[in-house]
């Protein structure tokens, strides 16, 4: 069974580097019917898609934060990342990571997500 | 300010059925598959739907999706307490090169 799990600091300083880990588990990060992908939610709000990755590297990005975005991959640790630059308060959220099939553009496979706070 | 647009909240009584709304665009619901998911307080999203009206394995027939134009619909019979949750549409905007959420409804079984 597919499991994804979202590591890193729950806690950021404003206009600091916001900096997470997924790790997949029980199956290959390597596949190519699959984008891995990171959404968030700030409490009490609906979803926000943040962006994808295939694991030859090619990325997507949500328009509204591509400038402040990286998204990596390491096939040989089977990890994504996340990372978000020049962070402030309303980037607070319950960051998730997940699987994308690449043909329907859906997320099947989720991680638990990770409250991140940005305060100093 | 959502590009998929989900009405707020719906209720209805156990045994009911209800339909919960997501209208989008050409550019997104129009020529792209439509997903739709299902989050309980303090858990992540589950997949409900996929490609506008397939069900992944273990979802009853409860559920069910369809899409016309720009526009796509969550369908749930038989409503239980256990259903109250919110859920979300999703799909591709092929003008914005990103995928896209819609607001999410807040689904009451009263």
């Amino acid at each position: 069974q597919l499991q994804l799990q979202e590591s890193g600091p729950g806690l950021v300083q404003p206009s600091e580097t916001l900096s997470l880990t997924c790790t997949v588990s029980g199956g290959s990060i390597s596949t190519t019917n699959h984008h891995w992908g990171w959404i968030r939610q700030p409490p009490g709000k609906g979803l926000e898609w943040i962006g994808i990755i295939y694991y030859r590297g090619s990325t997507s990005y949500n328009p509204s934060l591509k400038s402040r975005v990286t998204i990596s991959i390491d096939t040989s640790k089977n990890d994504f990342y996340l990372h978000l630059s020049s962070v402030t308060a309303a980037d607070t959220a319950l960051y998730y990571c997940a699987r994308r099939h690449y043909g329907s553009a859906t997320f099947d496979y989720w991680g638990p997500g990770t409250l991140v706070t940005v305060s100093s | 300010q959502s590009v998929l647009t989900q009405p707020p909240s719906v209720s209805t009584a156990p045994g009911q059925k209800v339909t919960i709304s997501c209208s989008g665009s050409s550019s997104n619901i129009g020529n792209n598959y439509v997903s739709w998911y299902q989050q309980f307080p303090g858990t992540a999203p589950k997949l409900l739907i996929y490609e506008n009206n397939k069900r992944p394995s273990g979802i009853p027939d409860r559920f069910s999706g369809s899409k016309s134009g720009t526009s796509a619909t969550l369908g749930i019979t038989g409503l239980q307490t256990g259903d109250e949750a919110d859920y979300y549409c999703g799909t591709w905007d092929t003008n914005l090169g990103a995928g896209v959420f819609g607001g999410g409804t807040k689904l009451t079984v009263l």
